[in-house]
C-alpha cells in the first residue's frame, strides 16, 4: 500500500514569511509524528498525534511552530515568521501503535530559509 | 533525559572487514529502532529490537539490544559498498512513544 507521503519535496521561503507543510500518514495509522532534521540539532521530536486525544507538543522548539491533525488523518505543521535557523528537513512519521510501534518516515520536506 | 549516544560518528571501512556501530543511552526503555538513511532519501526501517537479548539479521546487518546494560550494537559482516549510508539507532522516548534518535553513523566503505 502507499507510504506516507509529504508535500511539498522542497520550499524556499524568504524570512518573515509563514509556511505550512503537509503530511498523509499511512492509512489506519492513528499516530502522526513530526521530526526535524538539521545539520546542528540532527534528529528531534516536534509534535505527536494519537487519535482524539491531545497532542504531544513538546519538542516544538517555539510558539511560532504549530500544527493540526483533521478527521485523525492529514497533517499540517505550520511555521509563522520563519527564520534561517528553520532551515531543515521535516519529516513525517505515522505509526499504527500496535506490537512493534514501529514508525514509518516519509519523504520529508526540505525547507530552506533566505 | 532520555539521552541516546552513538560512535562511532564516522567509520571508513574497506570491502570484506567487519566492524560494529555502538548506541547507548541513558535511561530505561525497551524498544530500539535500527534505521538506514542515504544521501537526501527519508529514513529507512531496518531493525526493531523489542526485547532485552534480541537479536534480528538481515543480510550483512545483525543487530542486538542489552536493555540492562542499555546498549544496542549493529554488526556489519564483509562490507559491500552498497552499505555505505548513515545509520540512525532510535530509542522509545516514553509514553506518546517519541524517538529519541542518537547522531548518526556515516559508513563509507571503499572497494
Amino acid at each position: 500500500g502507499a507510504g506516507v507521503s509529504q508535500s511539498p519535496s522542497n520550499k524556499v521561503t524568504e524570512k518573515g514569511k509563514d509556511v505550512e507543510l503537509r503530511c498523509d500518514p499511512i492509512s489506519g495509522h492513528t499516530a502522526l509524528y513530526w521530526y526535524r532534521q538539521s545539520l546542528g540539532q540532527g534528529l528531534e521530536f516536534l509534535i505527536y498525534f494519537q487519535g482524539n486525544s491531545a497532542p504531544d507538543k513538546s519538542g516544538l522548539p517555539s510558539d511560532r511552530f504549530s500544527a493540526e491533525r483533521t478527521g485523525g488523518s492529514v497533517s499540517t505543521l505550520t511555521i509563522q515568521r520563519t527564520q534561517q535557523e528553520d532551515s531543515a528537513v521535516y519529516l513525517c512519521a505515522s505509526s499504527s501503535r500496535d506490537g512493534s510501534y514501529e514508525q514509518y518516515f516519509g519523504p520529508g520536506t526540505r525547507l530552506t530559509v533566505t | 533525559e532520555l539521552k541516546v549516544e552513538q560512535n562511532p560518528l564516522f567509520l571508513s571501512m574497506q570491502e570484506g572487514k567487519n566492524y560494529t556501530i555502538y548506541c547507548n543511552y541513558s535511561t530505561t526503555s525497551d524498544r530500539l529502532y535500527w534505521y538506514r538513511q542515504d544521501p537526501g532519501k527519508s529514513l529507512e526501517s531496518l531493525f526493531v529490537l523489542l526485547s532485552n537479548g534480541a537479536v534480528k539479521q538481515e543480510g550483512r546487518l545483525m543487530a542486538s539490544l542489552d536493555t540492562k546494560a542499555r546498549l544496542s550494537t549493529l554488526h556489519i559482516t564483509a562490507a559491500v559498498h552498497d552499505l555505505s549510508a548513515t545509520y540512525f539507532c532510535a530509542v522509545d522516548g516514553g509514553a506518546t512513544n517519541k524517538l529519541i534518535f542518537g547522531t548518526g553513523t556515516l559508513l563509507a566503505v571503499q572497494p
